[in-house]
């Protein structure tokens, strides 16, 4: 199994951009989710997915949005992009709780000058 | 909203020297966990505690539930440096209903001197 993987890497956007942040399990998780990661500020959550078809906000879900179309993939759009936006940006998935361990992916380091 | 505090931020030690994070939430956790972080990498799962004053190990590293389910601590005996990177401590988010993912403490930074 790959379990949580993630594109691009890296990423620069100039500020008013939109650009998509691709996610993919191979675990069958039904819980999928989106945390952005800054320095001194934790992992924060942005967006999150009981199951395919079924998506809700996080904590910080503004400039952001997901759609859930098969249990495997949960993308993360950024439709206008801001230098607020420069973050780390990783997407998790687990077992049948939204509480439980989280696998994450490797990761999406973006920069919006 | 609920808040998951840890302390401290950064922790220097040298080599062989014992480390240990605390973290407190704001409100009563079902659970908490805890996950570590290698610099460039990503956050991996280390243990969750379920129980009021719960305790595991494995291997140099001890993890607590507090008794009121309000804190816990990750204790690890004399430090390698593999052991360097990030330990954050995580606990339910709650929004209206249920929990609809982790609330996440800021971390603390193990930097070990050989």
């Amino acid at each position: 199994n790959a379990g949580v993987t993630q594109t691009p890497k890296f990423q620069v956007l100039k500020t008013g951009q939109s650009m998509t942040l691709q996610c993919a399990q191979d675990m069958n998780h039904e819980y999928m989710s989106w945390y952005r990661q800054d320095p001194g500020m934790g992992l924060r959550l942005i967006h999150y997915s009981v199951g395919a078809g079924i998506t809700d906000q996080g904590e910080v879900p503004n400039g952001y949005n997901v759609s859930r179309s098969t249990t495997e993939d949960f993308p993360l759009r950024l439709l206008s992009a801001a230098p607020s936006q420069t973050s780390v940006y990783f997407c998790a998935s687990s077992y049948y709780d939204r509480d439980n361990e989280q696998f994450f992916g490797p990761g999406t380091r973006l920069t919006v000058l | 909203g609920q808040q998951v505090m840890q302390i401290p931020q950064y922790q220097h030690v040298q080599e062989g020297e014992d480390f240990t994070t605390y973290c407190n939430s704001s409100t009563t956790l079902s659970n908490i966990q805890w996950y570590k972080q290698r610099p460039g990498g990503h956050p991996v799962f280390l243990i969750q505690l379920v129980k009021s004053g719960e305790v595991k190990k494995q291997k140099r590293l001890t993890f607590q539930f507090g008794e009121a389910k309000k804190n816990s601590s990750l204790h690890i005996t004399a430090t390698q440096t593999t052991d360097v990177g990030t330990y954050f401590c995580a606990g339910p988010r709650y929004s209206g209903g249920g929990a609809d993912g982790l609330t996440f403490g800021k971390g603390t930074h193990l930097i070990i001197q050989p």
